[in-house]
């Protein structure tokens, strides 16, 4: 299985700031890679498909890039309601698995 | 908009069998898309467990195939998961989620809201 190693696991930020969560796959997994938003309810949405297509919906504040075994998700300037899990997702080789998430947490 | 639920059993006993339940609505399972299990672990570690595509075929996750079983009432709308022998391991909210497939963009863009199992005697 391919493994997804995501870092930082919880990150601190204020409102307005710029962050990036990374995700190291343990190979190269071409660029098929997705992000997910976890938020506090439970409630799961795409963000990013295929490294950097935003889903529809999503605010162009969310970004996503990268190449190999490295990509990262972007958001702009923190808005409140983007403090929530963050996972990154394989889809080059079956089965899809998973990262370990990052806590987005107001600081 | 396509909307997904699960239902089942909150509470299952170590041995006995997981079964869940995902109703679709807004969208015929038949009609194209795979249909997914997803759990996420205490720890916030995510599984996929496998899915049952529109043509009723089905893709597990090595590590759950002599455990698991995904099938479907079309009539209904509805599809399912079995996971037998359970553990404490097994202790995780399930999601049902639809799989998008159209290269290159795999990705789930439809989830339920979640379902808490939790394996104890």
């Amino acid at each position: 299985d391919i493994q997804m190693t995501q870092t930082p696991s919880s990150m601190p930020a204020s409102l307005g700031e710029r962050v990036t969560i990374s995700c190291r796959a343990s190979q190269g997994i071409s660029n098929y890679l997705n992000w997910y938003q976890q938020k506090p309810d439970g409630t799961i949405k795409p963000l990013i498909y295929y490294t950097s297509n935003l889903q529809s919906g999503v605010p162009s504040r969310f970004s996503g890039s990268g190449s190999g075994t490295d990509y990262s998700l972007t958001i702009s300037s923190l808005e409140p309601e983007d403090f929530a899990m963050y996972y990154c997702q394989q889809y080059d080789s079956s089965p899809w698995t998973f990262g370990g998430g990052t806590k987005l947490e107001l600081k | 908009e396509i909307q997904l639920q699960e239902s089942g059993p909150g509470l299952v006993k170590p041995s006995q069998s997981l079964s869940l339940t995902c109703s679709v609505t807004g969208y015929t399972i038949t009609s194209g898309y795979d249909w997914s299990w997803i759990r996420k672990f205490p720890g916030n570690k995510m599984e996929w467990m496998g899915y049952i595509s529109y043509s009723g075929s089905t893709n597990y996750n090595p590590s759950l195939k002599s455990r698991i079983s995904i099938t479907r009432d079309t009539s209904k709308n509805q599809f399912f998961l079995q996971l037998n022998s359970v553990t404490t391991e097994d202790t995780a909210t399930y999601y049902c989620a639809r799989y998008r497939r159209r290269v290159p963009y795999w990705y789930f863009d439809f989830w339920g809201p979640g379902t808490m199992v939790t394996v104890s005697s």
